[in-house]
């Protein structure tokens, strides 16, 4: 079945790099998604790798993907007070009806 | 490219009341879904569509929350009678048919029980 763990919280420094982990259960996940939710609004796609793949990089993002431990990574480089929000990874598998699972999130806190 | 809409974006009702939710989905995109998400929680899928068709709707709470999507294009959500732990967050998304194609959310409709 599906089922995504993250960790909570973490705080960063401005212009450091931060780094959001989760893992998941089901290993027949096609896709995995990263989402933001910034205070007061819905959630915004922020990137998605296919599970054939090992990492993708876009921009200030670099997702790392290890199929073996079933573990997923975001990299925000350079991270800007604009990062601040809750991430939330999601996966969507061959048998889920295109149906995303989520995590519980993790705060992101940038500080000056 | 207009995104997803929902109304209201904010609801405030006191337990037992009804409320219903309007969505309408990005132009063309078959599949909707409603998505419950409790302060603190990911967002959990309460039903999703294929055109005016149920998928899946495993995760509804039948007694009393009830979803249509007449047309197949706009859906509305309600739940009646309302309980406290009800409050949460309504998110409507909606993406093209068939399966890892992208989910793009609303702003989401804001639900507070009392």
């Amino acid at each position: 079945g599906e089922d995504v763990e993250q960790s909570l919280f973490l705080s960063v420094r401005e212009g450091d790099s931060s780094v959001i982990n989760c893992t998941y259960t089901d290993s027949s996940s096609t896709y995995l998604y990263w989402y933001k939710q910034e205070p007061g609004a819905g959630l915004q796609l922020l990137t998605y790798i296919f599970s054939n793949m090992d990492m993708k990089q876009d921009q200030r993002l670099t997702v790392l993907l290890n199929k073996k431990d079933k573990h997923l990574s975001l990299r925000i480089a350079d991270t800007q007070n604009g990062d601040s929000a809750i991430y939330f990874c999601a996966e969507i598998t061959v048998y889920g009806n295109n149906r995303l699972a989520f995590g519980k999130g993790n705060q992101v806190v940038v500080i000056p | 490219e207009a995104g997803v809409a929902q109304s209201p974006r904010y609801k405030i009702i006191e337990k037992r009341q009804s409320v219903a939710f309007w969505c309408n989905p990005i132009s063309g995109h078959a599949t909707l879904y409603w998505y419950q998400q409790i302060l603190g929680q990911g967002p959990k899928l309460l039903i999703q569509f294929q055109n005016n068709g149920v998928v899946d709707d495993s995760q509804l709470p039948k007694d009393r929350f009830s979803a249509e999507r007449l047309k197949g294009v706009d859906s509305t959500l309600k739940i009646q009678p309302a309980k406290l732990e009800d409050s949460a967050v309504y998110l409507c998304a909606s993406s093209l048919a068939g399966s890892g194609n992208t989910i793009y959310f609303g702003e989401g409709s804001w639900l507070t029980v009392v």
